[in-house]
């Protein structure tokens, strides 16, 4: 089973580059989510989806962008990158809102020079 | 807002002792996690607690809530150098706003031999 996927593991951006944090998932699941992890930290919030075609700001939204188009996938936007945006990004899953557990995917490595 | 605070933040221990790691919530929330993390991997979720009271176990490991203290605690017993990790509690809001959690920072533990 697959699970969450997150592509790619490893990257690094130019300040002011952009690029699209992919984020699938094969378990059917409605309730997606993006977090940011900084060094030390717990994670944080970025944006939420219910559903397809529904998302939603969590604590940290600035300087990013999603979309879900379909159920499977989440993509996470970020343009004009800033040495602020380096962080681990883990993209999760859960069938319903919280209350069920979580699947979190490997996590994407950023960083921003 | 809802903030989550864990301590410690880093707990070094001997195999075989036991402890417990706390994790407070400053305002109500309806349900509490408790993830693992390995360094450079992604989150394992370990317990889900849903109601005022609630303790669940696994292995060594044990979790309980005190919704009223909004406190929740989780106890290692005669521990072993594989539960080395860091640890994640995280709370959700039953009082709306974004459908994610808030994490606490986040207890490194270091179980040596």
């Amino acid at each position: 089973n697959a699970g969450v996927t997150q592509t790619p593991k490893f990257r690094i951006l130019k300040i002011g580059q952009s690029m699209t944090l992919q984020c699938a998932q094969d378990m059917n699941h409605n309730y997606m989510y993006w977090y940011r992890q900084d060094p030390g930290m717990g994670l944080k919030l970025i944006y939420y989806s219910v559903g397809a075609g529904i998302t939603d700001k969590g604590e940290v939204p600035n300087g990013y962008n999603v979309s879900r188009s379909t159920t499977e996938d989440f993509p996470l936007r970020l343009e004009l990158a800033a040495p602020s945006q380096t962080s681990v990004y883990f993209c999760a899953s859960s069938w319903a809102g919280t209350g069920v557990e979580a699947f979190f995917g490997q996590g994407t490595r950023l960083t921003v020079v | 807002e809802l903030k989550v605070e864990q301590n410690p933040l880093f707990l070094s221990m001997q195999e075989g002792k036991n402890y417990t790691i706390y994790c407070n919530y400053s305002t109500t929330s309806d349900r509490l996690y408790w993830y693992r993390q390995d360094p450079g991997k992604s989150l394992e979720s370990l317990f889900v607690l849903l109601s005022n009271g609630a303790v669940k176990q696994e292995g060594r490991l044990m979790a309980s809530l005190d919704t009223k203290a909004r406190l929740s605690t989780l106890h290692i017993t005669a521990a072993v150098h594989d539960l080395s990790a860091t640890y994640f509690c995280a709370a959700h809001s039953s009082g709306g706003g974004a459908d994610g959690l808030t994490f606490g920072k986040g207890t490194h533990l270091i179980i040596q031999p």
